[in-house]
C-alpha cells in the first residue's frame, strides 16, 4: 500500500462547477499537509498548507483535513478554465522532513 | 526575488551515460531538495541539502547523487544511465526546509 493515495482521474467538470479532490493516507505520523498546483511544463507551486485537522480557505480554494480517517481534500469553487492543471497532495511528518506526494489528478475545466 | 532556475531544461542521453543536473534556488534560501516525477509513479523525492549537508534522503540506488555548495547551488548526478531514468527532475528550494518554491524542472530523455 502506497502511503499517499490520490484518485487517478481525470476530472473533467464545466466552468462554475465545484470541485473535490481527495487524498488519503497511511502513515498517521504525517503533520502537515499541502496541495500543489501545477500548469503543464512547468513546476509545481504551493496553493494551499495546512496542520491541523479542520477547514483552511484561501479565496475560491479550501483545504481540509482529517487526521482521524486520514483524509484531506482540496474543494475549489466556481471553477475556472485556468484551473485547469494537475493537482497533487503532499504531506510530512515533521517541518523539515521529505515531502511525500500523491500521484496527482489532472483537472480540466471547459468554458 | 528571481524564482528557482534549473539548467539545462530538456537532455537526451545515451544508457551508460552520465549526467548532471543543476540548480539555483531563490536567493537566501538554504535548503535544495531533488524529485524525480514520471508518469508512473508521480513525484518522488530524491534527497534534501541544508547548508552543504544531505539532510533528508529517498529510496533511490546509489547511482544518484548530489552535492550543494556554499552559495547554495546544487547539483545532482545520474551515473550508468537506465531506460528508466527517463523523466522529469524537479529541483525546490527553501529557507529552511518548509515552504518549497519548484523550479521548472529539467526533462531528462535516456536512449
Amino acid at each position: 500500500q502506497k502511503e499517499v493515495e490520490q484518485d487517478p482521474g481525470p476530472l473533467s467538470v464545466p466552468e462554475g462547477a465545484i470541485v473535490s479532490l481527495n487524498c488519503t493516507y497511511s502513515n498517521s505520523a504525517f503533520q502537515y499537509f499541502m496541495w500543489y498546483r501545477q500548469y503543464s511544463r512547468k513546476g509545481p507551486e504551493l496553493l494551499m498548507y495546512t496542520y491541523s485537522s479542520g477547514n483552511k480557505e484561501d479565496g475560491r480554494f479550501t483545504a481540509q483535513v482529517d487526521k482521524s480517517s486520514k483524509y484531506i481534500s482540496l474543494f475549489i469553487r466556481d471553477s475556472q478554465p485556468s484551473d485547469s492543471a494537475t493537482y497533487l497532495c503532499a504531506m510530512r511528518t515533521g517541518a523539515n522532513s521529505k515531502l511525500t506526494f500523491g500521484k496527482g489528478i489532472t483537472l480540466s475545466v471547459r468554458p | 526575488k528571481a524564482g528557482v532556475t534549473q539548467t539545462p531544461r530538456y537532455l537526451i542521453k545515451t544508457r551508460g551515460q552520465q549526467v548532471t543536473l543543476s540548480c539555483s534556488p531563490i536567493s537566501g534560501h538554504r535548503s535544495v531538495s531533488w524529485y524525480q516525477q514520471t508518469p508512473g509513479q508521480g513525484l518522488q523525492f530524491l534527497f534534501e541539502y541544508f547548508s552543504e549537508t544531505q539532510r533528508n534522503k529517498g529510496n533511490f540506488p546509489g547511482r544518484f547523487s548530489g552535492r550543494q555548495f556554499s552559495n547554495s547551488r546544487s547539483e545532482m548526478n545520474v551515473s550508468t544511465l537506465e531506460l528508466g531514468d527517463s523523466a522529469l527532475y524537479l529541483c525546490a528550494s527553501s529557507p529552511q526546509g518548509e515552504t518549497q518554491y519548484f523550479g521548472p524542472g529539467t526533462r531528462l530523455l535516456v536512449l
